[in-house]
């Protein structure tokens, strides 16, 4: 079974400045990468994803994340973050199609606040 | 825009009521999904459905059952509400085939007294 860890569960960041959320899988066959964001009292919607190809992946407002195959590792980073960017951030995990399986695990989410 | 609703944003219900939760998409999405959202444990999936009247269970789908009558349509039942299921309820839909992106509702809180 494939697992997903978020290491931090609150990053609070100064506006204008840098943001990297970190998150890390675990699975014995290839995988497929998501992050989804949750702004205050709303469902998720998708930022980007990744299913093969390029390590970097760009996605909606500004976001990017690198696929790492050697450190199981997915982070998301954007280089100036704003106000608007105050959510929750999940990052997800499933098997490639070649597994079938249509199961998404989730982490644990991580709350990134912005200061102004 | 793909849209999909949730019948209620909030609920109140008591220990052993029956509850229904209604989820509806509106782009003819083949796979369904409920999940549940609780703090520190991110989302867990419930059940899911790749069809009209197919299920499969998710990741805790004790305490719950399922029914895609419509294409449409994808129902979330507590037999007997409990309070441990107080939570935020989440639908999501995706499309069949190399999609892979699945499409939210906003949510409802449920809370069981």
């Amino acid at each position: 079974a494939q697992s997903v860890t978020q290491l931090d569960s609150q990053v609070p960041v100064f506006e204008e400045a840098p943001v990297e959320l970190r998150c890390n899988y675990s699975s014995s066959v290839s995988v497929y990468l998501f992050w989804y964001v949750q702004y205050p009292n709303q469902g998720l919607q998708l930022l980007l994803k990744y299913l093969s190809g390029s390590t970097l992946v760009k996605g909606i407002n500004g976001f990017e994340a690198e696929f790492n195959k050697s450190q199981t590792s997915f982070h998301l980073r954007k280089p100036s973050v704003h106000i608007s960017d105050t959510a929750e951030y999940f990052c997800a995990v499933r098997r490639s199609a070649n597994f079938g399986n249509e199961k998404l695990t989730f982490g644990t989410g991580t709350r990134l606040t912005i200061i102004p | 825009d793909v849209k999909v609703t949730q019948s209620s944003r909030y609920l109140v219900k008591r220990t052993g009521e029956k509850v229904f939760l209604e989820c509806v998409q509106d782009m003819d999405h083949e796979n369904m999904f409920w999940y549940r959202q609780d703090p520190g444990l991110g989302l867990r999936l419930i059940y899911f459905s790749y069809d009209v009247k197919m299920k499969e269970k998710g990741d805790i789908p004790e305490g719950y059952s399922v029914s895609r009558e419509k294409k449409e349509r994808f129902s979330l039942i507590l037999e007997s509400a409990s309070t441990n299921q107080t939570s935020m309820y989440l639908c999501a839909s995706r499309p069949g085939g190399e999609i892979y992106e699945q499409y939210f509702g906003p949510g409802t809180r449920l809370t069981v007294t």
